[in-house]
């Protein structure tokens, strides 16, 4: 079955940028998506078809993908981001990656 | 704007079946894809099947083929899940999600399953 592997934690300072990886076999040659879930609330749409913003989303939310990895960037990082972050590759299977703790310290 | 509206927590025995609901609201319903993904405690989304309402047709992951039923009543807004054959394992909130472009863009608040003896 297919797999999307995330790094389990990420770090980053108030006013940084976070970078959080997201690896599957071939996954450029499809759509992927991020979401962002804080404790205790229903997960949230950040990014869909690799790079796009949903209405509502702030602009320091941006995607790219590259060969086989795609990548969620957060510029000026707010301590309002720390969240768990999932990809999810979009093809018939719609497989989450395992997530993402980013902590904002 | 659409907003997704789940039933309440459920508290099951080994070996019985759920079914929870997903009840649209403030926007078309038929056309979209409902999706469920669940989450066990402390652990990540895990993707279990959808349906497009207007078709009636739904595709699961090869994990829960057999296991799961998922149904739309478009007369009522509302999709259903349900889980049969449960274990301890099954334990997890269930949310149902719409599917827009290449995503999951609205979710239901979730609903709490939980398999005890």
């Amino acid at each position: 079955s297919y797999e999307l592997t995330q790094p389990p934690s990420v770090s980053v300072s108030p006013g940084q940028t976070a970078s959080i990886t997201c690896s599957g076999d071939k996954l450029g040659d499809k759509y992927a998506c991020w979401y962002q879930q804080k404790p205790g609330q229903s997960p949230v749409l950040v990014l869909y078809q690799d790079s796009k913003r949903p209405s509502g989303i702030p602009e320091r939310f941006s995607g790219s993908i590259s060969g086989n990895t795609a990548t969620l960037t957060i510029s000026g990082t707010q301590a309002t981001d720390e969240a768990d972050y999932y990809c999810q590759a979009w093809d018939s299977s719609k497989v989450f990656g395992g997530g993402t703790k980013l902590t904002v310290l | 704007q659409v907003q997704l509206v789940q039933s309440g927590a459920e508290v099951k025995k080994p070996g019985s079946s759920v079914k929870v609901s997903c009840k649209a609201s403030g926007g078309t319903f038929s056309s979209y894809a409902i999706n469920w993904v669940r989450q066990a405690p402390g652990q990540g989304l895990e993707w279990m099947g959808g349906i497009i309402p207007i078709f009636g047709t739904a595709n699961f992951a090869q994990k829960f083929q057999g296991r799961v039923t998922i149904t739309a009543d478009e007369s009522t807004s509302t999709a259903y899940m349900e889980l049969s054959s449960l274990t301890s394992e099954d334990t997890a909130v269930y949310y149902c999600a719409r599917q827009a472009t290449s995503a999951f863009d609205i979710w239901g608040q979730g609903t709490m399953v939980t398999v005890s003896s």
